[in-house]
């Protein structure tokens, strides 16, 4: 089966713009969820989406982070606007919601200068 | 609440084996284990629910001891391909799978 496709792969902005991260996770699967992984840590949630229902975004910077999943199928992460800080890894990963483990997108690396 | 692996990193010769564990404060209802080479995304390893039930592919097994929120994961005859981070990730209730992950055990494995 196709894997969990993340576009773009690299995006380099400067702090106070804005920028969108791009998901399609694999077919069937309705469960999809966003990671924020900073270099030497652990991958951290910031939103899970059942279908196209949000199931959990209490981690979600809502000030400046929104996130949406369309027809429960592709979803998009926004920044904006970013900060420093907010350089890291965003990880999409989805899952069947059966017994079994999370299929990760190669994720975007997000630097802000 | 985030689980804690133990040890942060280790440097293993082709050959020996390792032992990555993961604790929690938390009580625990499944662990999963991802490996993430450096500029990857992780991959599922396995998965291990209540029960105390003990899995394995190949030389990687794993453990889950749910009266003590603890899992370890053991790396047998250690091969250069078994480099990379390890990280454990945590689940309170069944049916839940929305993971919290460790800080992750950096694994080096050496000729």
């Amino acid at each position: 089966e196709a894997g969990v496709a993340q576009s773009p792969r690299y995006k380099i902005i400067e702090k106070r713009q804005s920028v969108a991260f791009w998901c399609n996770p694999i077919s069937g699967h309705a469960t999809l969820y966003w990671y924020q992984q900073i270099l030497g840590q652990g991958p951290k949630l910031l939103i899970q989406f059942q279908n196209n229902g949000v199931v959990d975004d209490s981690q979600l910077p809502k000030d400046r982070f929104s996130a949406e999943r369309l027809k429960g199928v592709d979803s998009t992460l926004k920044i904006q606007p970013a900060k420093l800080e907010d350089s890291a890894v965003y990880l999409c990963a989805s899952h069947r919601g059966t017994r079994g483990g999370y299929t990760f997108g190669s994720g975007t690396r997000l630097t802000v200068v | 609440q985030q689980p804690v692996q133990s040890p942060q990193a280790v440097i293993l010769r082709e050959g020996e084996d390792a032992v990555i564990n993961c604790s929690s404060s938390k009580a625990l209802y499944s662990v999963h284990w991802y490996r993430q080479k450096h500029g990857e995304a992780p991959v599922f390893l396995m998965i291990l629910l209540k029960g105390g039930e003990q899995k394995g592919h190949e030389k990687i097994s794993a453990s889950f001891n749910e009266k003590k929120q603890q899992s370890s994961l053991y790396l047998t005859a250690s091969q250069l391909s078994y480099s990379g981070t390890y990280f454990c990730g945590t689940a309170p209730g069944a049916g839940s799978y929305q993971l919290t992950f460790g800080k992750g055990t950096k694994l080096s494995v050496i000729p």
